[in-house]
């Protein structure tokens, strides 16, 4: 069955340009997550969502960081004036309960920040 | 959470059994420890959890010791497509709210032939 996808899968951005980066959860999935994963490092929690309610923002790393899922389904990260340090791949996860153990990765957005 | 330590890498021969291990010292006594693989250029995938008895599914098994302070992930015939990084997490299991992920380095676990 289809599972959680994630595009662009690669971005080559410009310092200092805004980028979108699109999560499309399971269907039915109430719970979303992202994650940043720095190079050699494992996933950081970014922010989450319950449908369309942003419930914790706690791991953006700044204020150029900024997520929505308006209609509960489909969600974006946006980052705006990109810097190098925003260089790493996006993980988007999403899960129908609250338990971890249902909560299924895309294949993540491997952004280049140049 | 509490904090996890890892090797951080380990290699097996393929059909071999691999042992992954974990220290989890401060682990409180309503954390979960959590198993999560990672795949070269996948998203982590969910492997297999447990409280204090072991566990064992499809995929794996979990031998936690009586004082949870570690455990071992058991991949009992390691294949070639079990390369990946693993990730011991050690997470609180909510009846409400949500649960989000701490992720460390993992072990880099190289199945060789």
């Amino acid at each position: 069955g289809a599972g959680v996808s994630q595009s662009p899968r690669y971005k080559v951005a410009k310092r200092g340009q805004d980028v979108a980066l699109r999560c499309d959860p399971i269907s039915g999935h109430v719970s979303l997550f992202w994650y940043q994963q720095a190079l050699g490092q494992g996933p950081e929690f970014l922010t989450y969502f319950q449908n369309e309610a942003q419930l914790d923002k706690s791991g953006l790393p700044s204020d150029r960081f900024f997520a929505e899922r308006p209609e509960g389904s489909v969600s974006t990260l946006k980052i705006q004036r990109t810097q190098q340090e925003d260089s790493a791949v996006y993980l988007c996860a999403s899960s129908l309960v609250w338990d971890i153990k249902t909560q299924y990765f895309g294949p993540g957005t491997r952004l280049l920040v140049l | 959470d509490a904090k996890t330590t890892q090797p951080p890498s380990m290699d097996c021969a393929e059909g071999r059994a691999a042992n992954l291990p974990c220290n989890h010292s401060t682990i409180s006594g309503n954390e979960y420890v959590y198993w999560y693989r990672q795949i070269h250029s996948q998203g982590p995938q969910y492997i297999i959890h447990g409280l204090k008895n072991n566990e064992t599914n499809e995929m794996a098994s979990l031998i936690i010791t009586e004082d949870r302070k570690s455990s071992t992930l058991i991949l009992p015939h390691a294949t070639l497509r079990d390369t990946a990084v693993y990730y011991c997490i050690v997470r609180v299991a909510r009846d409400s709210g949500y649960s989000t992920l701490t992720f460390g380095k993992g072990t880099m676990l190289l199945v060789s032939p």
